[in-house]
């Protein structure tokens, strides 16, 4: 069975410019998280969509961040325009629901390190 | 708000020794609580999680962790450690609510566990 799997694994950009990252989740998950780490520092949760729609975009930082779920398949997270402190590594992750009283774990992707210069 | 603590951001053991990597939490009522591991260049793996019940929990790859209420603890431990258990580790901690913001998942900051040969 495939894994999530993240694209670009590494993109370096101007600030002011613009970049799609893009997340295939595992076949069958409803939801699917965007998190962010900034170096050193924590994992900071983004979003969650179960299948098209988002959950919760509490963690977005601004409106510069677009993140889209095609037909609940795979996602899209847009930095529109890239400034230096976007840069990190953007974690995407998917789950199943779990049973009751189970949150079940999230299956993380390889990420995709954003470099903006 | 929730939180996690993880307070040393390295641990260093010889290989055979017992390890322990630390995590304090903070989170409103009672919390789901979670390892993950990540090797070099890869994304994050889940170790073991804490739902409900006997307080000490085992995971993947002899892994176990030891859920203390009163002092808002979820240590990972392992009794004879690998080198190939070097990784940096995350604990993170989750609500047990539903509603808005529940399914987000809080980050330590994480811990590199080196093991000595």
């Amino acid at each position: 069975e495939a894994g999530v799997t993240q694209f670009p694994s590494h993109s370096v950009i101007e600030k002011g410019q613009t970049v799609t990252l893009r997340c295939d989740p595992i076949s069958g998950h409803d939801n699917l998280y965007w998190y962010r780490r900034v170096m050193g520092k924590e994992i900071k949760f983004l979003l969650h969509f179960v299948k098209e729609s988002k959950q919760d975009e509490s963690g977005m930082p601004n409106n510069r961040f677009l993140a889209e779920r095609t037909g609940g398949t795979y996602s899209t997270l847009k930095v529109q325009p890239a400034e230096l402190e976007d840069s990190g590594v953007y974690f995407c992750a998917s789950s199943q629901v779990g049973g009751t009283g189970d949150p079940g774990e999230l299956f993380f992707g390889e990420g995709s390190r954003l470099t903006v210069l | 708000a929730q939180s996690v603590a993880q307070p040393e951001d390295q641990v260093n053991v010889a290989e055979g020794n017992p390890l322990t990597v630390k995590c304090t939490y903070s989170v409103s009522g009672n919390p789901y609580l979670f390892w993950y591991v990540q090797y070099p260049n890869r994304g994050l793996q889940f170790l073991l999680k804490y739902i409900t019940g006997d307080n000490l929990v085992k995971g993947s790859y002899g892994f176990e962790a030891e859920f203390n209420k009163s002092q808002t603890s979820f240590h990972l431990k392992k009794p004879s450690a690998l080198v190939s258990d070097s990784a940096l580790y995350f604990c993170a901690v989750r609500a047990t609510y539903s509603g808005a913001g529940s399914y987000q998942l809080t980050f330590g900051k994480g811990t590199k566990l080196s093991v000595i040969p």
